[in-house]
């Protein structure tokens, strides 16, 4: 079992379409980052959520972190073809490295 | 600024062969990580550094070994490639260790093919 259960797995939308990806946990987190990978480079950081309950927005992009700080969503408004990518949710265990969810692969399409 | 660099991009080994992947960071970040990306895994950390002359395991290190060069450099070795070595390898910085939201940059990566 991982840590982090991302879901769907897959989504492939129209473009101008909405959609909400999930990111769960049975364990509490100080904080949890949402990374977007494009094809063929490395993931980058779009945003960092510390509050339970925060709620954070990144142009289309609005990112909420459960009241119990064990899980997030990120939901695109209108999504572009520009949005597609990986997007991997990230914690830190403690451990001094952060542990990743396996993420969600997003397709949008012209 | 480069950010993290990492090379070679494309490498094709045969099982039992070494080499060493390198990475170089110019942000002066004191903490470095080597991570490998599997299908439908996600990112798993195969070593980090939290500052120059430090190196520790991270969740799967077993088959690698890496050398903290100095500040900016941070190489990872495989001794005997083995085929299920064969993965994406991202090098990662950040200021300082995970936690309180840390960011991490990541470079490219490192497609390798044990054959």
């Amino acid at each position: 079992t991982q840590l982090l259960e991302q879901s769907p797995q897959f989504l492939s939308i129209q473009e101008g379409e909405n959609l909400t990806v999930y990111c769960n946990s049975s364990s509490v987190f100080s904080s949890l980052q949402w990374y977007r990978q494009e094809p063929g480079e490395g993931p980058v950081l779009l945003v960092t959520v510390v509050t339970g309950g925060e709620v954070k927005k990144l142009k289309r992009l609005t990112f909420q972190f459960g009241d119990a700080r064990k899980d997030s969503s990120l939901h695109i408004t209108a999504a572009q073809p520009g949005d597609t990518g990986l997007y991997l949710c990230a914690v830190d265990t403690g451990r001094r490295a952060l542990t990743f969810g396996s993420g969600t692969r997003l397709q949008v399409q012209p | 600024n480069a950010g993290v660099t990492q090379t070679p991009k494309f490498q094709v080994l045969k099982t039992g062969q070494s080499m060493t992947l390198q990475c170089a960071q110019d942000m002066n970040h004191n903490s470095m990580y080597w991570y490998r990306q599997d299908p439908g895994m996600g990112l798993r950390l195969i070593y980090y550094s939290a500052s120059e002359g430090t190196t520790d395991k991270g969740e799967v290190p077993n088959g690698y070994n890496v050398s903290r060069l100095n500040k900016r450099e941070f190489s990872l070795r495989l001794e005997s490639a083995a085929p299920s070595q064969t993965s994406v390898y991202f090098c990662a910085s950040s200021v300082g260790l995970a936690g309180g939201g840390e960011t991490q940059y990541f470079g490219p990566g490192t497609r390798l093919l044990v054959l």
